[in-house]
């Protein structure tokens, strides 16, 4: 079974623009969740995704947005960047039905450097 | 709110002994689990071991433990004859169990020496 993929793997933005970043989970799973890891704030929570709903939200401003589409993928959005931004962006996957605390797979991430 | 700290940044080990990293949490939920999770050079976040709160057992996997002292709000993990394979950044990490969000720690560093 192939892995949670993430794409870009790699970004340089400049402040003012926008982002998108994409996650596709594991085949079967449902529940896409996003965090942030930075060095001054270490790993944060962003958003959860399940059957193209949101279903949790972290502490972060509205520009940062997510959406589920159908196939479980997943993409979040930052606009207005600025350079607090950059960050490593973790997506993590798994089954997500209510009421079970399964595995959550993460993928390698997306490095955002906001110039 | 929930919190996890991790009061360790850095730890080291020789190749073949063993280690403890410490965590300690703060909840006033019953129902709740607890994670260490490892993050190498490589970046990739991988579960090492998960603790169900509601389970007096503490959880063990291959060299990896834990101790999970509920009454002290304390889960530490053991990892006993340290490869260097080893070596990466540690996160503990706590979630309940009716939200998936999970809340980590600020991490440890193990270097494993030969």
């Amino acid at each position: 079974k192939a892995g949670v993929t993430q794409t870009p793997r790699y970004l340089i933005k400049t402040r003012g623009q926008q982002v998108t970043l994409s996650c596709s989970p594991i085949s079967g799973h449902r529940s896409v969740s996003w965090y942030q890891q930075t060095p001054g704030q270490g790993l944060q929570f962003l958003f959860e995704y399940f059957s193209e709903t949101q279903r949790n939200k972290g502490n972060f401003p509205g520009r940062f947005s997510g959406r589920q589409f159908s196939n479980s993928r997943s993409e979040m959005n930052v606009s207005t960047l600025e350079l607090g931004d950059s960050a490593l962006y973790l997506c993590a996957s798994s089954i997500g039905l209510a009421g079970s605390v399964d595995e959550q797979f993460f993928g390698p991430g997306t490095r955002l450097t906001v110039l | 709110a929930q919190t996890v700290t991790q009061s360790q940044p850095e730890m080291s080990v020789q190749e073949a002994e063993t280690v403890t990293l410490s965590c300690t949490y703060d909840t006033s939920e019953s129902d709740y689990y607890l994670f260490w999770y490892k993050q190498p050079p490589s970046r990739q976040m991988i579960l090492v071991i998960r603790q169900e709160a509601y389970k007096q057992q503490n959880a063990t996997e291959n060299r990896f433990s834990v101790n999970f002292q509920k009454a002290a709000k304390s889960f530490s993990l053991k990892i006993s004859d340290s490869q260097l394979g080893d070596a990466a950044m540690y996160f503990c990490a706590y979630r309940t169990g009716t939200a998936s969000k999970l809340t980590f720690g600020t991490g440890t560093r193990l270097q494993v020496t030969l």
